[in-house]
């Protein structure tokens, strides 16, 4: 079972609102990603992170930000929610490994979003 | 560019019958492959890898994928099939040298009828 968690599990909040989705693992992993994945769809990546300070944007555009300040904590924050941010919002880790090998992806239940 | 095709949206077979999730995909140079699960309501999870060595990789949960250089494949295979495999499945890659990305496919959503 994987030791890492996203709160809140679900998340309803009206346009223009501030939120911060939360993310903390307990696996001293130096490597965080959030994904986004609409119903059905492939995920993608919005942002990834690897280690303390070190934050990197992903393949897909977000209006999101995120910061890295503990090993164990990634949140994501929206600074003014739009329907357009309705989505699932996935968090995962893994360790860093200069070869890659063994290098597997944990990931949270994650956290969906609703934005009226 | 890296890219992860999963031909079929979804896949329907019946509980006992051998089941196979196809996957392609497209790297500049070697492949990581792997297959995740999303059951409902739950994160994914990972089921197995492919790095190097033998081409049939066995995973968690009774099943495995064979990795295809010559057709670019690695389809995930199960000799016989539980309702309970009921989930979406979704293949990814990582070229070798790209230590920070990994490409996920848009998911296949395997049913298992009783």
């Amino acid at each position: 079972e994987a030791d890492i968690y996203q709160t809140p599990r679900y998340l309803v909040i009206g346009t223009g609102k501030k939120i911060t989705l939360e993310c903390s693992q307990t696996m001293g992993h130096d490597k965080m990603y959030w994904y986004q994945q609409d119903p059905g769809m492939e995920l993608h990546l919005i942002h990834y992170s690897y280690g303390v300070n070190s934050t990197e944007k992903g393949d897909l555009s977000s209006e999101s930000t995120v910061s890295r300040i503990r090993t164990e904590h990634f949140p994501l924050t929206l600074e003014s929610a739009r329907p357009s941010h309705t989505s699932q919002y996935l968090c995962a880790s893994s360790e860093f490994r200069s070869t890659g090998a063994n290098e597997k992806l944990f990931f949270g239940s994650g956290t969906q979003l609703s934005v009226l | 560019a890296q890219s992860v095709a999963q031909p079929e949206d979804q896949v329907n077979v019946a509980e006992g019958n051998p089941l196979t999730v196809k996957c392609t995909y497209s790297v500049s140079g070697n492949p990581y492959l792997f297959w995740y699960v999303q059951y409902p309501n739950r994160g994914l999870q990972f089921l197995l890898k492919y790095i190097t060595g033998d081409n049939l990789v066995k995973g968690s949960y009774g099943f495995e994928a064979e990795f295809n250089k010559s057709q670019t494949s690695f389809h995930l295979k199960k000799p016989s099939a539980l309702v309970s495999d009921s989930a979406l499945y979704f293949c990814a890659v990582r070229e070798k040298t790209s230590y920070d990305k990994v490409i996920f496919g848009p998911g296949t959503s395997l049913s298992v009828i009783p």
